[in-house]
């Protein structure tokens, strides 16, 4: 699988857009690019997955570059609550496989009142 | 529909002792992931597993560590003769078409 790389920490005002960065030059063809995050401790929660085209859905959007070395996950309204560790995965979409998750450190998203 | 649950959520033991982990996947998923996060570090991937067969276990400890997931009932992580740098919080994932949902987690404690 390949390997991504995001940024420490960032922060962001309630109430505005999150655009948390990845990048993963070495994706290949078959690979998809998976966002999970981790709140304080919890299990790590599923937000949004994608090949090639944008994804959006009740959580998030997912903006994928057209040369997919690089995605951003938009958090459109930030509350407090989403205060957590962002991970960007990129994992083959080979049936059959391990289809285990590989964790880098993230970026942790700090939501500030 | 209930999620992946895990208990039991928190567990002490003694050094030496053993420590049974359990994990029910969510209703109709077959797979099963155990991932190991130790303090101030990020997941680990230790093994993948569907009903009565370990398909990778590539991250699992080579001593003291096993998994199973039998045909009837929870998927088992036992830890035999715990040693302090076991604990940890343990998490257990179940998967549908390409995602994984985790369950709350096994925070062990070894004294």
């Amino acid at each position: 699988d390949a390997k991504t790389t995001q940024p420490t920490s960032m922060d962001c005002a309630e109430g505005r857009a999150a655009n948390l960065p990845c990048n993963h030059s070495t994706i290949s063809g078959n690979e998809y690019v998976y966002w999970y995050r981790q709140i304080h401790s919890q299990g790590p929660q599923y937000i949004i997955h994608g090949l090639k085209n944008n994804e959006t859905n009740e959580m998030a959007s997912l903006i994928i570059t057209e040369d997919r070395k690089s995605s951003t996950l938009i958090l459109p309204h930030a509350t407090l609550r989403d205060t957590a560790v962002y991970y960007c995965i990129v994992r083959s979409s080979i049936q059959g496989g391990s289809e285990k998750l590989v964790f880098g450190k993230g970026t942790k998203l700090t939501v500030n009142p | 529909n209930a999620g992946v649950m895990q208990n039991p959520r928190h567990l002490v033991r003694r050094r030496g002792q053993e420590a049974r982990l359990r994990c029910s996947p969510m209703k109709g998923h077959s797979h099963v992931y155990w991932y190991r996060q130790l303090p101030e570090e990020g997941l680990k991937f230790m093994v993948y597993l569907q009903k009565e067969n370990i398909i990778d276990e590539s991250g699992m400890p080579k001593e003291r560590f096993s998994a199973e997931f039998p045909k009837e009932g929870p998927s088992i992580l036992r830890i035999q003769q715990v040693v302090r740098g076991d604990s940890a919080a343990y998490f257990c994932a179940s998967s549908s078409q390409g995602r994984q949902f985790f369950g709350p987690g096994t925070r062990l404690t070894v004294l």
